[in-house]
């Protein structure tokens, strides 16, 4: 079975900083895909950032990046240049292709970005 | 573009009432499901379905039904309210084309069982 682990339950950085945020995960399929979400304190789930087991680069979007190391089984999520409305919780999760593509979530991250 | 759209987004209800939540998709998506979110769990994948007449078990399932006659809606029902059921509840949809498939969420719906 599938599993997503944050070892982080918060997290805090200043603004402007980087920050990242952990993930590892544990899987048998060779086939994988991996997200990160983010929820903040208004509730909705937004999406931030894909990275597919054969992708060869790093995932890329704007301020956010993913350090994918297959070997480690880490996904961490990287936010630089940290801003006030970065202030959330944070979710890695991973595709669950027993369950007909069903994301299987870590528990989350909360970041607080200070002025 | 109204995306994923559950109904009502706040809800209380006494013990052994039953209610259904509503969650309609106009993506034209095969694939939906329903996520209880809980303080310190992440969030749980209640029932998903992957296409109209077919739906399937996720990990917490229990006091909870689903059924799927239309691509476009998925409601959950709860047929005896119970307080383990206070919870944020997501509804989520998307294209089952692989790994790499993003999955578009509902505002969620806050239900508080008393």
């Amino acid at each position: 079975a599938q599993k997503i682990t944050q070892t982080q339950p918060g997290m805090f950085v200043q603004e402007k900083e980087a920050v990242t945020l952990d993930c590892t995960y544990d899987t048998s399929d060779q086939s994988y895909g991996l997200f990160w979400y983010k929820q903040p304190s208004s509730g909705e789930m937004i999406f931030l950032i894909y990275q597919g087991s054969y992708d060869e680069q790093n995932a890329t979007e704007g301020r956010y990046s993913l350090n994918f190391q297959k070997a480690r089984k880490s996904a961490n999520l990287v936010i630089s240049a940290s801003q006030l409305g970065d202030s959330a919780m944070y979710f890695c999760a991973m595709r669950d292709t027993i369950k007909d593509d069903a994301l299987n979530f870590g528990k989350g991250t909360s970041l607080l970005v200070t002025p | 573009n109204a995306g994923v759209t559950q109904t009502p987004k706040f809800q209380v209800l006494k013990t052994g009432q039953s209610m259904t939540l509503q969650c309609a998709q106009d993506m034209n998506h095969e694939y939906m499901s329903w996520y209880r979110q809980d303080p310190g769990m992440g969030l749980r994948l209640i029932h998903y379905s992957v296409g109209a007449g077919i739906t399937d078990q996720g990990e917490v399932p229990n006091g909870y039904n689903v059924s799927r006659s239309t691509t476009e809606d998925f409601p959950l029902r709860l047929l005896s309210a119970a307080p383990s059921q206070t919870s944020v509840y997501f509804c989520a949809s998307s294209i089952p084309t692989g790994p790499n498939t993003e999955a578009f969420f509902g505002q969620g719906t806050r239900l508080t069982v008393v």
